[in-house]
């Protein structure tokens, strides 16, 4: 079965200090790895999509990268404005396109 | 860039009325949309994939009759919740995807059943 472990729950940074999140994830093949920014009740909002193990992709203070196992987004001296959730999805390949999301990192940023 | 429009974005019903979430993609066509549903500090759960002119494809646990999907245009895709009960109450969210692996969501609809 396709799952996607985000870790951790919640973390909470002061402005400036940089840090990563996790997904790890298991699938029986990957087309596609996703992360998501979701701010409280609200839709997701895209960020990235990674394909391929050493794949690495940056916006703004944001890089995430992936390998064959899990994928990271790295926060470089966060902002408050950066506080959401954080999701990752996995897509298998297959002909669905289905997304299979962890349950996020709510990230906290204080000034 | 892509835009997904979602109405209501929150609504209250009483148990036993249906409820009709409608997700539009509004600078662009989507010959596929998806409907998700996400209880409180839970993962995003695809319940069904809408195809535009033809049948949905329901994800397995997600009752067909209960939630009703129709696609019948390029840009509008509506779920209804029927005989809606309490345990019904979450945030419902439509994707649509404009070029190929990219999915652009609505801003969601918390309903609430009382």
């Amino acid at each position: 079965e396709d799952q996607v472990t985000q870790s951790p729950e919640a973390l909470r940074l002061q402005e400036g200090e940089s840090s990563s999140l996790n997904c790890s994830y298991t699938v029986s093949g990957l087309r596609g790895l996703f992360w998501y920014r979701q701010d409280p009740g609200k839709g997701p909002e895209f960020l990235f999509t990674l394909y391929s193990a050493g794949e690495e992709k940056e916006k703004e203070r944001l890089k995430a990268t992936l390998t064959k196992k899990e994928s990271f987004l790295h926060i470089t001296a966060p902002k408050p404005e950066d506080s959401a959730t954080y999701l990752c999805a996995v897509q298998p390949k297959g002909g669905s396109e289905k997304l299979v999301f962890g349950k996020g990192t709510k990230l906290t940023v204080n000034p | 860039g892509a835009v997904v429009s979602q109405h209501p974005s929150r609504v209250i019903c009483k148990s036993g009325t249906s409820v009709k979430i409608e997700c539009r993609s509004l600078d662009f066509q989507a010959t596929t949309m998806f409907w998700y549903r996400q209880f409180p500090k839970q993962s995003l759960m695809l319940m069904a994939t809408s195809n535009e002119g033809s049948k949905a494809t329901y994800e397995q646990g997600v009752e067909k009759d209960k939630f009703l999907i129709n696609h019948a245009s390029l840009t509008l895709s509506t779920l209804t919740v029927t005989s809606a009960h309490p345990e019904d109450s979450s945030f419902y969210i439509c994707s649509a995807s404009q070029e190929l692996w990219v999915y652009t969501f609505g801003s969601g609809t918390r309903l609430t059943v009382v």
